[in-house]
């Protein structure tokens, strides 16, 4: 089975903090992506990565950025955390045209 | 641009009772479809997928959608509803050349009731 896991379940940080989210999968995928979950809203592509050292802006890129430097990992950061920012964030992976696998997500509450 | 609507924000059934949730899709070509299910505090689980071939397919737990280019549609059914199935569903919709950029809709909240 593949395994997507997220390091952090929750996650309260302050307004300007830099954050870091990180996300693993142990399927040797060459695709990983970072959504955002609101109510209402559904899932939205933050930024997609088809390889490593390489990425790609989904649909909400603003105000954050994506490090891939092994295959496995995949981290999103927050350069300086925003209200607007409060989401439930969802990591998946995936070969190169098959299903995304999904972790169990972070919710991150910035105050 | 690809496209995704789920019309129905919340839907209620009781258990035992048959359900269909609906999905509609905006896309050039012929799509790759999907639907899945999250769970409370979850992470979101494939339930079924359409790539090509037969416009029907067959899924986990019980679950069947179909496509119907007509119409624009890959909607979601169950003959029969359990009480383990109140869930939030989400449709999806993904390019035929790869790559895997899927666009979700705004998901359906089920409800069962006993």
């Amino acid at each position: 089975d593949v395994k997507v896991t997220q390091s952090s379940r929750y996650l309260v940080k302050r307004t300007g903090e830099k954050v870091f989210l990180e996300c693993v999968q142990d399927m040797d995928h060459e695709n990983m992506f970072w959504y955002r979950q609101d109510p209402g809203l559904g899932l939205r592509l933050i930024y997609f990565s088809y390889d490593v050292k390489m990425k790609e802006k989904g649909d909400i890129p603003e105000g954050y950025s994506v490090s891939r430097e092994k295959k496995e990992r995949f981290s999103l950061i927050l350069e300086s955390a925003s209200t607007n920012q409060t989401s439930m964030y969802l990591c998946a992976s995936s070969l190169r045209v098959s299903p995304l696998h999904f972790g169990n997500g972070t919710r991150l509450t910035v105050t | 641009a690809q496209s995704v609507t789920q019309p129905d924000i919340h839907i209620t059934v009781s258990e035992g009772a048959s359900l269909e949730l609906r999905c509609n899709y905006s896309y050039g070509a012929t799509p790759y479809l999907f639907w899945y299910v999250q769970s409370p505090g979850q992470g979101l689980q494939l339930l079924l997928k359409y790539f090509s071939g037969d416009t029907l397919v067959q899924g986990i737990k019980g679950f069947e959608a179909e496509f119907k280019r007509s119409q624009s549609s890959f909607n979601l059914r169950k003959p029969s509803v359990h009480w383990s199935d109140a869930a939030e569903y989400f449709c999806a919709v993904g390019p035929t050349g790869g790559g895997n950029k899927l666009t979700f809709g705004t998901g359906t909240q089920l409800k069962v009731e006993l």
